[in-house]
């Protein structure tokens, strides 16, 4: 199984400031047949269903506000917040689709400092 | 408005079983593949097993294969886990995830908030 690793568990931020998270796989995410990169970022807030943010490891998904940012190799991947908002406290997770069985880093707690 | 709704979640004791349901509103799963996917404290999350509607194909991890089952209804509007041998290592909040992407393989545009299932004596 592909073992996905995110850093740090949890990341205190002041708001405005730039928050960043780390993701890394064990495995090659690189379909090199069509290029793409088979990662997901994830957000996801207390009582609510996550909701994708970035897939394809850097294409943000529908509603996302352009704060949010993905990028990475193969196997390091990053998500990127601009400008910290309050409404972005929650559970930040990652997930390879490279292959299944569908694996995901443990999750980041992201708060404001 | 589109969204999942799971049910089915509760109390069951070791060696016990339940069936949760997946339940699409405002579409069907017809062309789509559906997870299960469950959170456990301290262990994040841990992905079950997928029914790709497409492909007629059904995928298990390891953890459940023989123990759970995944299946659809006729209309592809619900989608089941049928859990059976539960142990307390089971305990969870369990989501099921709408998957889209490349084939038979894709990021989740669409989840559940998620059935509570406890297994206790």
């Amino acid at each position: 199984d592909i073992v996905m690793t995110q850093s740090p568990d949890s990341l205190a931020v002041s708001l405005g400031e730039r928050a960043t998270i780390n993701c890394k796989s064990s495995h090659d995410l690189l379909y090199s047949s069509n290029n793409k990169k088979y990662l997901a970022w994830y957000q996801h807030k207390s009582g609510q269903p996550p909701k994708v943010l970035i897939y394809w490891a850097s294409t943000r998904a529908s509603g996302v506000p352009d704060r949010f940012s993905g990028s990475g190799s193969g196997t390091d991947f990053t998500l990127t917040i601009s400008s910290l908002q309050a409404e972005d406290v929650a559970v930040y997770f990652c997930q390879q689709y490279y292959s299944k069985p569908y694996t995901f880093g443990q999750g980041t707690k992201l708060e404001i400092k | 408005d589109v969204n999942l709704v799971e049910s089915g979640g509760g109390l069951v004791k070791p060696g016990g079983s339940l069936r949760l349901s997946c339940a699409a509103s405002g579409f069907s799963f017809s062309q789509d593949s559906v997870n299960w996917v469950r959170q456990i404290p301290g262990k994040g999350l841990e992905w079950l097993a997928s029914i790709n509607h497409v492909l007629d194909y059904k995928y298990y991890g390891d953890l459940v294969k023989g123990r759970f089952t995944i299946s659809s209804d006729n209309g592809k509007t619900t989608v089941f886990l049928q859990m059976n041998s539960l142990r307390a290592d089971d305990t969870g909040v369990y989501l099921c995830a709408r998957d889209v992407g490349d084939g038979d393989l894709g990021h989740f545009d669409l989840w559940g908030r998620g059935t509570l299932v406890t297994v206790s004596s």
